[in-house]
């Protein structure tokens, strides 16, 4: 069964320092794993997606991540935190046709 | 840009009540999807819709639940007789055909008295 992991529940950064959110994937086949972001009272917004072709991904807002099979990880980087960067991202995996399977959730905080 | 949109964003019914909740997918969409996330857990897949019909259900998507496009913009989810455990926030998502990335609405968060 598919399956995600995300490490963190809650991390803080300083405006300016890099983010890094963790998840790790559990997948019987190549996965399609995806990053979607929620803003308080927003819809779940995508961020980006891996679907086996380039391993690193870029997605908006100059969040990027990166694809490797051998630590089974998904983990999603920003080289510099903007405040408006303060919300909840959740790590995705598909399961069967187009069923999403979603990890616990990040909470990630922007200190000035 | 296209948003898929839900309403209302806030629903309070009391227990054993029916519940309809709302959904306009993006126009050129034709898959449809109702999530929902109870406070404190998981985002869970609840049921997938194409073509008038059910495409996929999970477990909790039981004989209490139906979901219905009754014209040509709205995706619909009827909770028969509420719950207390039904209390959540539910999302609504559409995509494309042959198109893996899912549209999320803003939710509307359902609270059961």
């Amino acid at each position: 069964a598919q399956s995600v992991t995300q490490l963190d529940s809650h991390v803080s950064v300083s405006e300016g320092t890099p983010v890094l959110l963790r998840c790790n994937y559990s997948s019987s086949y190549s996965p399609s794993l995806f990053w979607y972001v929620q803003h308080p009272n927003k819809g779940l917004q995508l961020l980006l997606k891996y679907t086996s072709a380039a391993t690193l991904v870029k997605g908006i807002n100059g969040f990027e991540a990166e694809f490797k099979k051998s630590e089974t990880s998904f983990h999603l980087t920003k080289p510099s935190a903007h405040m408006s960067d303060a919300a909840e991202y959740f790590c995705v995996v598909i399961s069967g046709t187009y069923k999403y399977i979603f990890g616990t959730g990040t909470r990630l905080k922007v200190l000035a | 840009e296209p948003e898929v949109t839900q309403t209302p964003s806030h629903q309070v019914t009391q227990m054993g009540q029916e519940v309809i909740l709302r959904c306009v997918p993006i126009s050129n969409h034709l898959y449809f999807y109702w999530y929902r996330q109870i406070l404190g857990q998981k985002v869970e897949f609840l049921v997938s819709f194409y073509n008038n019909e059910i495409s996929e259900k999970s477990e909790i998507f039981d004989d209490q639940f139906s979901v219905e496009r009754p014209d040509g913009s709205n995706f619909t989810l009827k909770i028969r007789s509420t719950k207390l455990e039904d209390s959540a926030m539910y999302f609504c998502a559409s995509s494309e055909v042959g198109q893996i990335e899912q549209y999320f609405g803003p939710g509307t968060r359902l609270t059961v008295t």
